[in-house]
């Protein structure tokens, strides 16, 4: 069955670290997204793409970046952690760009925890 | 603007009905989401309206959408255990024309809680 899995599940790292969370998707998606949930924010986008080599900035980009090379995959990269990116991340695909029906399909999500 | 707002938390007994509320501001959104999120996991779709519609129901659940207040709520009947989750409510919005892309604008997520 096609699906959408993140690595790892959990993650614990130290600050000024580099990291990367992998996201892949096997429903050949045009559209991918990463959010980040924390308590009383709900989910706020980081990232998003809407096909290869085509990346976006969502409403809290500041330390992280992204990459679409393929289809199935956009890794989530955080270039120096810091203790305010210490969250829960999801990643989402969707099928369609505009038009009719936006459902995103998420994954299990990755706990990071910088210290 | 673009924001979603819910309430916090929702305590309801089984067998009851629970009702969850949403608010959100922009008055160009075409669907409007209920997505269901158990411990541990991922959001999964319960659920979505279009703009032009009022109602939706499926099996247990119930749609309420009131465009002029832009207030979405749902409605979960006979509330079982297994309900538990957190239910967030998310608004599409279009930005950028005929050219132009779907947003998904969640709320923060209402926490509800089935007790016997």
């Amino acid at each position: 069955d096609a699906e959408i899995t993140q690595s790892p599940r959990h993650k614990i790292t130290e600050t000024g670290r580099q990291v990367t969370l992998a996201c892949h998707q096997t429903w050949n998606h045009n559209n991918m997204f990463w959010y980040r949930q924390d308590l009383g924010h709900g989910l706020r986008l980081i990232h998003y793409s809407y096909g290869v080599h085509d990346t976006n900035k969502g409403e809290v980009s500041d330390g992280y970046s992204v990459s679409r090379s393929n289809t199935e995959d956009l890794p989530l990269t955080l270039e120096s952690a810091a203790s305010s990116q210490t969250s829960v991340y999801f990643c989402a695909s969707s099928p369609r760009r505009s038009g009719s029906n936006n459902e995103q399909f998420f994954g299990p999500g990755t706990r990071l925890t910088v210290l | 603007g673009e924001d979603v707002e819910q309430s916090l938390f929702l305590s309801v007994r089984e067998g009851d009905s629970s009702v969850i509320n949403c608010t959100y501001t922009d008055s160009s959104s075409t669907y409007l989401y209920w997505y269901k999120q158990e411990p541990g996991a991922g959001l999964q779709l319960l659920t979505y309206i279009f703009s032009n519609m009022d109602m939706k129901q499926d099996q247990r659940l119930t749609v309420l959408l009131n465009k002029k207040d832009k207030h979405l709520s749902l409605r979960i009947a006979d509330t079982q255990t297994g309900d538990s989750a957190i239910y967030f409510c998310a608004e599409s919005i279009r930005r950028g024309g005929s050219g132009g892309y779907n947003k998904l604008i969640f709320g923060a997520g209402t926490r509800l809680a089935v007790h016997p």
